[in-house]
């Protein structure tokens, strides 16, 4: 069945560094891939996208490229704030579920940044 | 816009107690999904519907049942609560396509003692 494997944290962060949270994936067919942020108190949302292979998601500043070569969506970004500290999971939804277009989750990485 | 609103927020039961949870969206999507969240364990898929009238088991369906009557709502029960059911409950939906992301309630912490 699918499967989604992203790194373990906690990752703790100072204000400004470089941010990367590894994703990799095992799918049949070609899934669509996602990254959710959870913040404190609050459901998921969605933070970015990529629907097929060397597509990039953006949003907020944060990038994920899908490669399909290497199973992989890693979430980057160039200089993190303290707002960004959340819980971050990768995920992936595809026909190989069938037609129920279930996602499933990575485990979830918490980042905290400091000032 | 609501989007997908789940009550209640917070709920302490005894072990053998029932309860139900709801889950209310507005935004006519035919999918809704239960997942409940475990330190460690990420989401985990419980029970979903594909439309009205209808469900199916996820990952993890036993000891919860659900109805989805009406279109726009879609609840989970408890029948006879345990410890191992405290978690965190998150509703979600979609409007038909694994292109789209699910939006997500804001979840049900449940304690159950």
């Amino acid at each position: 069945g699918d499967s989604v494997t992203q790194m373990e944290g906690p990752v703790t962060l100072s204000e400004e560094a470089f941010l990367t949270i590894n994703c990799t994936y095992t799918a049949t067919g070609y899934p669509s891939l996602f990254w959710y942020v959870q913040y404190p108190g609050e459901g998921l949302q969605l933070l970015l996208k990529a629907t097929k292979a060397d597509d990039k998601g953006s949003n907020k500043g944060f990038e994920a490229t899908y490669r399909k070569e290497t199973t992989s969506f890693h979430l980057e970004k160039g200089s993190v704030q303290v707002s960004d500290s959340a819980v971050y999971f990768c995920a992936l939804s595809g026909p190989s579920g069938g037609s129920n277009y279930k996602l499933t989750f990575g485990k979830g990485t918490l980042l905290t940044v400091n000032p | 816009n609501a989007g997908v609103t789940q009550t209640p927020k917070f709920r302490v039961l005894k072990t053998g107690q029932s309860m139900t949870l709801l889950c209310a969206q507005d935004m006519n999507h035919e999918y809704m999904y239960w997942y409940r969240q475990d330190p460690g364990m990420g989401l985990r898929l419980i029970h979903y519907s594909v439309g009205e009238g209808t469900t199916a088991k996820g990952e993890v369906p036993d000891g919860y049942n659900v109805s989805r009557l009406k279109k726009q709502n879609f609840l989970l029960g408890l029948e006879s609560a345990a410890p191992s059911q405290t978690s965190v409950y998150f509703c979600a939906s979609n409007p038909g396509s694994y292109n789209s992301p699910l939006h997500f309630g804001n979840g049900t912490r449940l304690t159950v003692t």
